[in-house]
């Protein structure tokens, strides 16, 4: 049972590339969320989804797009890098009572 | 705005000692308060969820307790163990929206 997978776990970008973050989950949750964390920061929600084919914005979703084609799998996309989008960008599924995390994708933007 | 402050912002004990760690929240109204241990290049993992009425949960050597009054939880670690180093996380969800409101962690090191 994998749980909620990220790929890639590290990427380097140049500003004004592109990229796509792929989060899967096994486990059939409706609920899925696309967070990064920056040092000294709490993690901060940048869209979410409630449901197959259906996403909405979070707290920080400027220069991010997102798309849920199919349950298990949310993607996270960067149409023109930013230095600014150096984090590290965390992947979440839940179900009531319970946020289950992927391990993270470490992105630097140079 | 709803925030969650933790403190101290990092720690460092002695293997075996116990420590606490501390949780303030302006999140109202309130739904349920969760605590979450991050390795180092990991994913946060849950430790406990307490809701409104809950003052205490335990899950092995972590007890949390509440005070939804003064708006206030607090992580007590028991008899530290090396695996213990981590960032303990507070979060905290409202009784409206799908948002959850993360504090920035403390950083404990337990040292042998």
């Amino acid at each position: 049972n994998a749980g909620v997978t990220q790929t890639p776990k590290f990427r380097v970008l140049k500003t004004g590339q592109s990229m796509t973050l792929l989060c899967a989950q096994d486990m059939n949750h409706e609920y899925m969320y696309w967070y990064r964390q920056d040092p000294g920061m709490g993690l901060r929600l940048i869209h979410y989804s409630v449901g197959e084919g259906t996403t909405a914005k979070g707290e920080v979703p400027d220069g991010y797009n997102v798309s849920r084609l199919k349950k298990q799998n949310f993607l996270l996309g960067l149409e023109s890098a930013a230095p600014s989008q150096t984090s590290v960008y965390f992947c979440a599924s839940r179900v009531p009572g319970e946020l289950f995390f992927g391990e993270g994708s470490r992105l630097t933007v140079l | 705005k709803n925030q969650v402050e933790q403190s101290p912002q990092s720690l460092i004990i002695l293997e075996g000692k116990n420590c606490t760690l501390q949780c303030n929240y302006t999140v109202s109204p309130f739904s349920n308060l969760r605590w979450y241990k991050q390795d180092t290049g990991r994913g946060p993992v849950s430790l406990t969820i307490m809701t409104f009425s809950e003052n205490t949960k335990s899950n092995g050597r972590y007890t949390a307790t509440l005070d939804a009054d003064t708006k206030q939880s607090s992580l007590h670690i028991t008899a530290s163990q090396l695996s213990d180093s981590a960032s303990y996380i507070c979060v905290v969800r409202g009784v409206y929206g799908q948002n959850f409101v993360f504090g920035p962690g403390t950083r404990l090191s337990v040292l042998p």
